[in-house]
């Protein structure tokens, strides 16, 4: 079992939507849970991070942590199609940062 | 200088070859990680060095080594290429490690034909 799952889509919403993405990790132990986002051709750049549970919101954008499910959110609320990218979730273990497979999205106008 | 860049963007080598990846850091950081990102995969943790010390490594073998330098900036090189060697290899430097202040540079594709 993989510590970071992701389910890696596509996903194809149109713009205007409210996107979900998810991942669930395996060790109790995580505390640090990072997304990002990677435009093609691009290094990953963090978008959103939290610490234990609970929700952080940062524009249209919100993280939220379920400790007691292993369980990551992110939700894109007004979809844009400059949001079209890949997204990865991550979480950190000594240095190590563990991340999803990622999540192809693409917002269409 | 703000950003991480990474040289060159792309190279191709043959399978036995060795080969250098070059990172500068974002100025003022102190810790440098290098990944792994194969097609349609998340990035694998290789290594991180600190203040230019080895500080931990990723499951790769040892043909996989690196160097980080007086001015932060850093190398990854990786010896006896093989076709599975092929990715987008990233650089990501932060301040002391932070756990969350990773700022990543655009990578070097490397094929391995």
């Amino acid at each position: 079992q993989k510590e970071v799952e992701q389910d890696p889509g596509p996903l194809s919403v149109p713009e205007g939507a409210i996107v979900s993405l998810n991942c669930t990790y395996s060790n109790s132990a995580f505390q640090y849970f990072m997304w990002y986002r990677q435009y093609s051709r691009k290094g990953p750049e963090l978008l959103m991070y939290t610490y234990s549970s609970g929700n952080k919101e940062d524009g249209r954008f919100t993280a939220q942590v379920d400790k007691s499910s292993k369980y990551i959110s992110l939700f894109i609320r007004d979809s844009q199609p400059s949001d079209s990218a890949t997204y990865l979730c991550a979480t950190i273990d000594n240095n190590d940062m563990r991340f999803g497979a990622g999540t192809r999205l693409t917002v269409k106008p | 200088e703000t950003g991480v860049t990474q040289s060159p963007t792309h190279l191709i080598k043959t399978r036995g070859q060795q080969v250098t990846l070059r990172c500068s850091s974002q100025s003022g950081h102190n810790t440098v990680s290098w990944y792994q990102q194969a097609l349609g995969q998340g990035p694998q943790f290789i290594f991180q060095y600190y203040r230019e010390e080895e500080n931990g490594r990723g499951n790769f073998p040892p043909r996989f080594s690196g160097l980080q330098f007086p001015n932060y900036s850093s190398e990854l090189n990786v010896n006896a290429l093989e076709l599975d060697d092929s990715a987008l290899y990233l650089c990501a430097s932060s301040w002391d490690g932070s756990n969350y202040g990773y700022t990543f540079g655009s990578g070097t594709r490397l094929t391995v034909v």
